[in-house]
């Protein structure tokens, strides 16, 4: 069964950092463009990046262009999300989600994770 | 900026059809925009119903009934629901590659079956 676990969310003051992780398995994780998607409360999805499976590919919403960071590790079989100079607009559930393909961009999410919950507040 | 754009709600009668579709606020939708749908319930993460990638067009994930459908219509990606049932009642939002390895979500659908 493919699982996608979230972790590191919390709350965090307006100017931080914090970094998400995504532990991958039940799936060849180095053979699949990996994505994070995230939804603020009582909103919408947003997609907020994507990496090709070999890291060659790289993409971020204009929201969150230059101050996050997404990035994978292929013995960890996970997925992270490094988030610098947080607003209180990047307060959102964050979910981790699988592609259908090996590159990111020519396909949507196939399988999402429970998401992890990021408050920024001071 | 392009703008994914949805209907923000529709309403179906139970056993009625409904399609929702998505749009783009310049040009057309296409195939190469490789449009997925999905489904949300309150507190739930969503499901994956439709999908395209460059090999495979408007393909239904793994357990999603054939009463939903994916398809082109005019300009727009369109998600066709049959036979509507009450626990189709949920939020519907759709993906479309943007180019230069950026996706976008339309707004939503609020879809009510009364």
């Amino acid at each position: 069964e493919v699982q996608l676990v979230e972790s590191g969310g919390g709350l965090v003051q307006p100017g931080r950092s914090l970094r998400l992780s995504c532990a991958a398995s039940g799936f060849t994780f180095n053979d699949f463009g990996m994505h994070w998607v995230r939804q603020a409360p009582g909103k919408g999805l947003e997609w907020v990046s994507g990496m090709h499976w070999n890291g060659d590919a790289i993409g971020y919403a204009d929201s969150v262009k230059g101050r996050f960071t997404i990035s994978r590790d292929r013995t960890k079989t996970s997925l992270y999300l490094q988030m610098n100079s947080l607003i209180s607009e990047d307060t959102a559930l964050y979910y981790c989600a699988k592609g259908y393909t090996a590159y990111y961009s020519t396909g949507g999410v196939d399988v999402w994770g429970q998401g992890t919950m990021v408050t920024v507040s001071s | 900026q392009t703008v994914v754009t949805q209907e923000p709600s529709l309403s179906v009668s139970p056993g009625g059809t409904v399609t929702l579709t998505c749009g783009l606020t310049s040009g057309s939708v296409l195939t190469t925009f490789y449009p997925t749908w999905y489904q949300q319930t309150p507190g739930q993460a969503p499901r994956t119903l439709i999908y395209s990638t460059a090999s495979r067009t408007n393909v239904r994930s793994s357990g999603v009934p054939d009463r939903f459908s994916g398809s082109i219509l005019g300009n727009k990606a369109a998600l066709t629901i049959t036979e509507a049932q009450a626990d189709d009642e949920s939020d519907y939002y759709c993906m479309l590659y943007l180019g230069n390895f950026i996706w976008a979500f339309g707004g939503g659908t609020k879809l009510t079956v009364l």
